[in-house]
């Protein structure tokens, strides 16, 4: 699987759009880009994950550049809830093989500041 | 759906011990896996099933770990003898099948917080 680059740490104002970023420069054609995070104490969660096309569910807005090199995750409006650890990830979606594990990096500690 | 359960939430023994981790997936789940959290080492994967069938443990540290999942609602992580090194937090997790040939998401379950003293 590609490797990311993500910043170690950001802050945002409660309220305002959170935008992390996230550099994969060798990424593959067939490997998407996934989002988790992890609030303190608790197990990461599933956010949002995307292929070439900028995607959004109730949580979050991915948007892929057309390169595919980098991504930013954006959170619309952050709040103190949104404090965690967030990873990206690039990994190959296919079938029943070792490609569906997943390596989590270092990520970035986003803190939302009130 | 009461989501991924596993337990028990904290355990503390000590070096030398036997300590068994359980696991029980969302229902209807296919892939189950098993991570470990340290500060040092951050998320890592120890061993993954699919379908009851261990597909990868290359994650596994050594001997005195083993997993199994004898049926499709429960797995367990077993270490034996258990050493202060291996303290950490172990997360089990699930996924669905692959849909439309994209990725799966992972369902994460709470945790156990293991002490070795």
């Amino acid at each position: 699987d590609a490797k990311t680059t993500q910043p170690p740490s950001m802050d945002c104002a409660e309220g305002r759009a959170a935008n992390l970023p996230c550099n994969h420069s060798t990424i593959s054609g067939n490997e998407y880009v996934y989002w988790y995070r992890q609030i303190h104490s608790q197990g990461p969660q599933y956010i949002i994950h995307g292929l070439k096309n900028n995607e959004t569910n109730e949580m979050a807005s991915l948007i892929i550049t057309e390169d595919r090199k980098s991504s930013t995750l954006i959170l619309p409006h952050a709040t103190l809830r949104d404090t965690a650890v967030y990873y990206c990830i690039v990994r190959v979606a296919s079938g029943y093989s070792s490609a569906s594990k997943i390596i989590f990096g270092s990520g970035t500690r986003l803190s939302i500041r009130p | 759906d009461a989501g991924v359960i596993q337990s028990p939430r904290h355990e503390v023994t000590e070096m030398g011990q036997e300590v068994t981790l359980r696991c029980k997936p969302i229902s209807g789940h296919d892939y189950l896996f098993w991570y470990r959290q340290t500060m040092m080492r951050g998320l890592e994967l120890l061993i993954y099933f699919n379908n009851n069938v261990p597909i990868d443990d290359s994650g596994m540290p050594e001997d005195r770990f083993s997993a199994k999942m004898p049926n499709a609602s429960f797995s367990t992580l077993k270490i034996q003898p258990s050493e202060p090194r291996d303290s950490a937090v172990y997360f089990c997790a699930s996924s669905p099948r692959l849909s439309r040939g994209e990725g799966n998401e992972q369902y994460f379950g709470p945790g156990t917080r293991l002490t070795v003293t």
